[in-house]
């Protein structure tokens, strides 16, 4: 399995401002995941980083507002832009097991925006 | 396309009891199938997984998940509920190429004593 460390764990931020939110895995992965969950829902896919390329956005997220870096295979970063309290969520990053066939998850970056 | 549904936002069991936690898919390609388990403050934590093979899948914490492709459905359950379980509790879907997850609206299963 995969141990992912995420930071910060949690913020507060005022709107308008942007935070960067990094995801640390101890193993090197080809795929790594970035999903949001809103307060009292389901996880939501943003994007899909792949390192050396640019990021694979899903329907409803785009990269002026959540940039995504992928500088190596065992590191990235997203950043949520320009926030509103509409952006207070669970932020989590994922990658995929060994055999591709699991998803290992960080414990998530808890953003409230105000 | 893939979705998942889950029935049932709450769930609620008495100590002992039979757990039963619902989910049914919808995919165009052969699914794999996860049961995830959120913990208050916590990340996901994988319970357990079908990935075609053998139809009925035993996980952590003492819980099984049965695929039945007849009925598009993957239900998670425990024969006997501890205190420790009352978590929120995610069905996901994904193809067999595992581009993405796309996980249900979540169960959040109460346990009473």
């Amino acid at each position: 399995s995969a141990v992912i460390s995420q930071k910060p764990s949690r913020d507060i931020c005022q709107r308008g401002t942007s935070l960067t939110i990094q995801c640390q895995v101890d193993s090197q992965v080809t795929m790594m995941f970035w999903y949001r969950q809103q307060p009292g829902q389901s996880l939501t896919l943003i994007a899909t980083a792949n390192q050396g390329s640019e990021a694979t956005y899903e329907s409803g997220f785009v990269i002026d507002k959540f940039p995504i870096s992928r500088p190596n295979l065992t590191f990235s970063t997203l950043t949520v832009s320009n926030m509103s309290p509409e952006d207070s969520s669970i932020y989590l990053c994922s990658v995929e097991g060994d055999v591709n066939t699991e998803a290992f998850f960080g414990q998530g970056t808890r953003l409230t925006v105000v | 396309a893939q979705s998942v549904t889950q029935l049932g936002s709450h769930v609620s069991v008495s100590e002992g009891a039979l757990v039963l936690l619902r989910c049914n898919y919808s995919s165009s390609v052969p699914p794999y199938l996860f049961w995830y388990v959120q913990y208050p403050n916590q990340g996901l934590q994988l319970l357990l997984k079908y990935t075609s093979a053998a139809t009925l899948v035993k996980g952590i914490n003492g819980f099984e998940a049965e695929f039945k492709k007849s009925e598009t459905s993957f239900h998670l359950t425990k024969p006997s509920a501890h205190m420790s379980d009352a978590a929120e509790y995610f069905c996901a879907v994904s193809s067999p190429s595992f581009q993405k997850l796309v996980f249900g609206t979540g169960t959040r299963l109460l346990v009473s004593p």
